[in-house]
């Protein structure tokens, strides 16, 4: 079965720095791309931008180019989402999905992760 | 960027209702729009892709069309799990927007 796993809840100070993982099982995690999605507290779905697992290429919304980095490690299969430096207005639950053809981003996410929800408060 | 557009934001309706949620794309985007529904406090799930292909598992009330610039999303006779919110999804071009959601209340 298919399954992405990501890491708990968070709670972090302003200006403090993150990584949260995004685990898959279940396929080949080199042969896909990897989303992540942003919701802020009773808003919408954001699109923040994909990475490949094969080979890190990355494309990001241009809403959070130098916001948050992505990165992979093939070896365990983990997707990553780093910030450096946290703000308030991060506070949101963030998911990963994957695209469900294989070597192709632009394809419709058919596996979600149960989301990472991340707190930033002073 | 293509920015996508859901009409309307909140819709009531009657358990039994047919209804239908409507997505613009900013630019033609072909067939390549998504639907998703995202009950509270879960993950999104997709339900159509290729603007009318019905997801394994989905329920047949649900239905997709559209092409270009405009789609809609159509459920048949609504039931009780219906009640959530919905987002269109383009992925023609990177960034692959979302729509701002249409959340589905029970009236």
């Amino acid at each position: 079965e298919v399954h992405l796993l990501q890491s708990g809840a968070e709670v972090k100070k302003p200006g403090e720095s993150l990584r949260i993982s995004c685990k898959a099982s279940g396929y080949s995690f080199t042969s896909y791309w990897i989303g992540w999605v942003r919701q802020m507290p009773g808003k919408g779905l954001e699109w923040m931008g994909i990475i490949y697992g094969g080979d890190s290429d990355t494309r990001y919304s241009p809403s959070f180019q130098g916001q948050v980095t992505f990165s992979v490690d093939k070896s365990i299969n983990t997707a990553y989402m780093q910030w450096s430096g946290l703000k308030a207005s991060d506070t949101a639950m963030y998911y990963c999905a994957r695209p469900r053809f294989q070597g192709m981003g632009n394809s419709a996410f058919d596996v979600w992760g149960q989301g990472t929800m991340v707190t930033v408060s002073s | 960027d293509i920015q996508m557009t859901q009409s309307p934001s909140t819709l009531s309706a009657f358990v039994g209702d047919r209804v239908t949620i409507t997505c613009r794309a900013g630019q033609s985007i072909g067939s390549w729009l998504a639907w998703y529904q995202q009950r509270p406090g879960k993950a999104p799930k997709l339900l159509i892709s290729k603007a009318s292909s019905l997801e394994s598992g989905v329920p047949s009330r649900f239905s997709g069309s559209g092409s270009g610039t405009d789609f809609t999303l159509t459920i048949s006779s609504l039931q009780a799990e219906d009640f959530a919110t919905y987002y269109c999804q383009h992925y023609y071009t990177d960034p692959f927007n979302f729509g701002q959601g249409t959340k589905l209340e029970i009236k």
